[in-house]
């Protein structure tokens, strides 16, 4: 079954450090991996997806993926975090089904200190 | 552009009543989906549309719930008869599957908050 793995339900980090936020996929064929942020009370954001191409991908706020073809991941990180990047983390997958089906990890929830 | 917008954003009802959750998607976006968030069970999709037409429900939990898009800038989810379990938040978002590389980001709403008690 194809399917999206956030494996760590929080992520602590101190400000100014560096953050990941894991994701693994089990998808046929080439994926479009995304990552989206949820602040409480409202709705999902995009932050960035990788399509094809270089395996390092950049988005907001300073997040950047990198895509892993062969252990199938696509982490999430920032070199140094922020207080304000505490939030819930979503990896998503479009499946490769001819339309536009994406599903979503469980979430992962970041809690940066300052 | 004002984003896909949601109503109502709460909505408190007793077990047993029709609720009905509305959905206008961003202008030109021709993908509509449908998702349930919960603590346990995570982020959902329950249905979504392509052009106005279901491409898939499988899942909708059961027949109480029904959704429809009569045009291409609204969209309704409905549960009747409502049940506790129900209770979730509901967001909407959209997609446009035009641009170069057709990759599909999600643009979501801000979430209706169903309480059924």
């Amino acid at each position: 079954a194809q399917s999206v793995a956030q494996p760590e339900d929080q992520v602590n980090v101190a400000e100014g450090n560096p953050l990941t936020v894991k994701c693994t996929y089990s998808v046929s064929g080439n994926p479009y991996l995304f990552w989206y942020v949820q602040y409480p009370n409202r709705g999902l954001q995009f932050l960035l997806k990788y399509i094809t191409g270089d395996n390092l991908v950049k988005g907001s706020y300073g997040f950047e993926a990198e895509f892993n073809k062969s252990q199938t991941s696509f982490h999430l990180k920032k070199p140094s975090a922020l207080v304000s990047d505490s939030a819930l983390y979503f990896c998503a997958v479009r499946l490769n089904t001819g339309g536009f089906k994406t599903i979503f990890g469980a979430g992962t929830r970041l809690f940066v200190k300052a | 552009d004002a984003g896909v917008i949601q109503s109502p954003r709460h909505e408190v009802t007793e077990m047993g009543q029709e609720v009905t959750l509305r959905c206008k998607p961003i202008s030109g976006h021709d993908y509509l989906f449908w998702y349930r968030q919960t603590m346990m069970r995570g982020l959902e999709l329950l249905i979504y549309f392509n052009n106005n037409v279901p491409i898939d429900d499988s899942g909708m939990p059961e027949d109480r719930f029904s959704a429809k898009m009569p045009n291409a800038s609204f969209s309704t989810l409905k549960i009747q008869p409502s049940e506790p379990r129900d209770s979730a938040v509901y967001f909407c978002a959209s997609s446009s599957s035009s641009g170069r590389w057709n990759t599909g980001e999600l643009f979501f709403g801000e979430g209706s908050r169903l309480t059924v008690l």
